[in-house]
């Protein structure tokens, strides 16, 4: 079985400051690692995915993330936040060779002027 | 890139009433498509894998007689919550593997907020 932990369940930051939303995760098999972003009332909208090579994934909208394997992690991080980046973020999972996505709890990322 | 289109995105019904959501893929052909239970402020919860052609598969605990799914073609399902009652109130969202366009990604519907009363 799979488990993501996403430790913060919120994360307020100023516009402009740097920021990273962690996530850890838990697995017998090899995976697929996801980053979704949720804006108020819609559905997800895929950010970066690691599925293999550069353990560092460049995604949409100035977000990366690092696959850390000894760590079981892929924190989410960007140098400088809009306030537009306010939103839910979701980290999830996926075995290999199966479609099953496992999500963590999201992180509501909420920048301020 | 992939799409994915739900319908209704809003939808108000009375207690005891049956409620039916699409699912569709625009731009590609799914075999399989997923339906997820979402309520406020929390993660995302797997209810069933829906399978063209064959029963749907339901995850633990949810009920298959209530959540009726449908997968007619290989670009719609269906989702049909039988005898609505308030607490099934959430926000559902469907999602399908991008097939030949990203084997590996899931591409997610807007999805759809039911309110029963």
């Amino acid at each position: 079985a799979q488990s993501v932990t996403q430790l913060d369940s919120q994360v307020p930051v100023f516009e402009e400051a740097p920021v990273e939303l962690r996530c850890n995760y838990s697995s017998s098999v090899s995976v697929y690692l996801f980053w979704y972003v949720q804006y108020p009332n819609q559905g997800l909208q895929l950010l970066l995915k690691y599925l293999s090579g550069s353990t560092l994934v460049k995604g949409i909208n100035g977000f990366e993330a690092e696959f850390n394997k000894s760590q079981t992690s892929f924190h989410l991080r960007k140098p400088s936040v809009h306030i537009s980046d306010t939103a839910e973020y979701f980290c999830a999972v996926r075995p290999t060779g199966f479609q099953k996505l496992v999500f963590g709890t999201g992180t509501r990322l909420l920048v301020s002027p | 890139g992939a799409v994915v289109s739900q319908h209704p995105s809003r939808v108000i019904c009375k207690s005891g009433t049956s409620v039916k959501i699409e699912c569709r893929s625009l731009d590609f052909q799914a075999t399989t498509m997923f339906w997820y239970r979402q309520f406020p402020k929390q993660s995302l919860m797997l209810m069933a894998t829906s399978n063209e052609g064959s029963k749907a598969t339901y995850e633990q605990g949810v009920e298959k007689d209530k959540f009726l799914i449908n997968h007619a073609s290989l670009t719609l399902s269906t989702l049909t919550v039988t005898s609505a009652h308030p607490e099934d109130s959430s926000f559902y969202i469907c999602s399908a593997p991008g097939g030949t366009l990203s084997t590996d990604t899931q591409y997610f519907g807007p999805g759809t907020r039911l309110t029963v009363l």
